[in-house]
């Protein structure tokens, strides 16, 4: 088993339309969580940290379950430019490591 | 304004043949990354550096060197890229190690080895 998995999509969507992805990890011990954005063919940029109590940044929404141990990332209202990779990271088991999703690729239509 | 800058952001290299990519940073920060991101997989650690201390993935080629003169730059040394070293090749830094830091990424360099 990975120890981030993530749903590759693509998950093609309506313009306006709500839309949410998981992202699952096995190291229960995990304590910083986050979504990044990758533009296709850039790098990844920080989207949002995911907090214990979930957390909401506009039209994104994100929440952690530690009990299933995933993450998820909900858009409401979605815009032609929230069409991205995005990416689930997840601190490894040192105190530096991070660990990287694969993404999920979101296409949003007009 | 640009805070992590990579070049070449094109770097086409001969099999065996040593190439050098550059990272250079106008954040201070502490922490440097070096990544290999191959298309639609997860970016992979090769190595970092807090300040000088080099850290070596365990799982990196030695293949892949890296040298950090300064605070400011950072360097990702292929000694003999093979057909498999093609990929894009992001450079990171944080302020501090730790796994709650954000991460601020450079452009990339994306490597095509013929």
């Amino acid at each position: 088993r990975k120890e981030v998995e993530q749903d590759p999509g693509p998950f093609n969507v309506p313009e306006g339309a709500t839309v949410a992805f998981n992202c699952t990890y096995s190291n229960s011990a995990s304590q910083s969580f986050f979504w990044y954005r990758q533009d296709c063919r850039k790098e990844p940029k920080l989207l949002m940290s995911v907090y214990s109590s979930g957390n909401e940044d506009g039209r994104f929404t994100a929440q952690l379950n530690r009990a299933s141990q995933y993450i998820s990332l909900l858009i409401r209202d979605s815009k032609l430019s929230d069409s991205a990779t995005y990416l689930c990271v997840v601190n490894g088991r040192s105190n530096y490591q991070l660990i990287w999703g694969a993404g999920t690729k979101l296409i949003i239509k007009p | 304004d640009a805070m992590v800058i990579q070049n070449p952001r094109y770097q086409v290299t001969q099999f065996g043949k040593p190439v050098t990519l550059s990272c250079s940073q106008t954040l201070n920060h502490n922490v440097m990354y070096w990544y290999q991101q191959k298309s639609s997989q997860a970016p992979k650690l090769l190595f970092h550096y807090y300040d000088k201390d080099f850290n070596n993935e365990a799982d990196t080629p030695d293949n892949f060197q890296s040298r950090r003169p300064n605070t400011s730059f950072c360097f990702l040394d292929i000694r003999s890229p093979g057909l498999g070293d093609a990929a894009m090749y992001l450079c990171a830094t944080s302020r501090e190690a730790g796994t709650s830091q954000t991460q601020y990424f450079g452009p990339g360099t994306r490597l095509l080895v013929l």
